[in-house]
């Protein structure tokens, strides 16, 4: 089975511009999360939808929004970026059943400049 | 609040046994380990839940005491394969599916 798949994979953006991620879960699971990890630190929690509601929100500015289509995959959207945001973002999804597992896809990777 | 790791680094030789802290200020649900390999996503390891449980995946196991909000992370006889850096990540509420992740444990592995 297809694991967990982000697009794009590498990103490079100015100052003030606008970046648009995205994720599709494994098959079958309708949860997606969405943290972002700094060089060296701990991923930390942006967003969690399921069945296209949002579930959780982490402390990160209004800059920051999502949101899941009806087929659960899911866009992340940064507007304003500023060089701070510069990070691994990485998506995670969850089994229905077992919905506290989460398994993460390959992050994109911002550069900010 | 970001449950704290420790220690922040182990290096071991290839067959010696490690063991890694998690730490938390708050009443816990569950315990989560992951490893991640340099460039790599996050790979699930297990989840701990409330009521003290121990759980073991070949050569690496975990406990989790709910009373002292800690879990710790046992690797056993160390493979190369097992260098990382390990994170737990918790859970204060039951189906919150928020993780909030340690700062992590860098662990090498020489042979």
């Amino acid at each position: 089975d297809a694991g967990v798949t982000q697009s794009p994979t590498h990103l490079i953006k100015t100052r003030g511009q606008h970046v648009t991620l995205r994720c599709s879960p494994i098959s079958g699971h309708k949860s997606v999360s969405w943290y972002q990890q700094v060089l060296g630190q701990g991923p930390q929690f942006i967003f969690q939808y399921y069945e296209k509601e949002e579930r959780g929100r982490g402390n990160f500015p209004d800059r920051f929004s999502a949101r899941q289509f009806p087929n659960y995959s899911s866009e992340l959207n940064v507007n304003a970026l500023l060089l701070g945001d510069s990070a691994l973002y990485l998506c995670a999804s969850s089994p229905p059943v077992r919905v506290n597992e989460q398994y993460f896809g390959p992050g994109t990777r911002l550069t900010v400049t | 609040q970001q449950p704290v790791q420790s220690p922040q680094a182990v290096i071991l030789r290839e067959g010696e046994d490690a063991v890694i802290n998690c730490s938390s200020s708050k009443a816990l649900y569950s315990v989560h380990w992951y490893r991640q390999k340099h460039g790599e996503a996050p790979v699930f390891l297990m989840i701990l839940l409330k009521g003290g449980e121990q759980k073991g995946h070949e050569k690496i196991s975990a406990s989790f005491n709910e009373k002292k909000q800690q879990s710790s992370l046992y690797l056993t006889a160390s493979q190369l394969s097992y260098s990382g850096t390990y994170f737990c990540g918790t859970e204060s509420i039951q189906g919150a599916q928020k993780l909030v992740f340690g700062q992590g444990t860098r662990l090498t592995i020489n042979p």
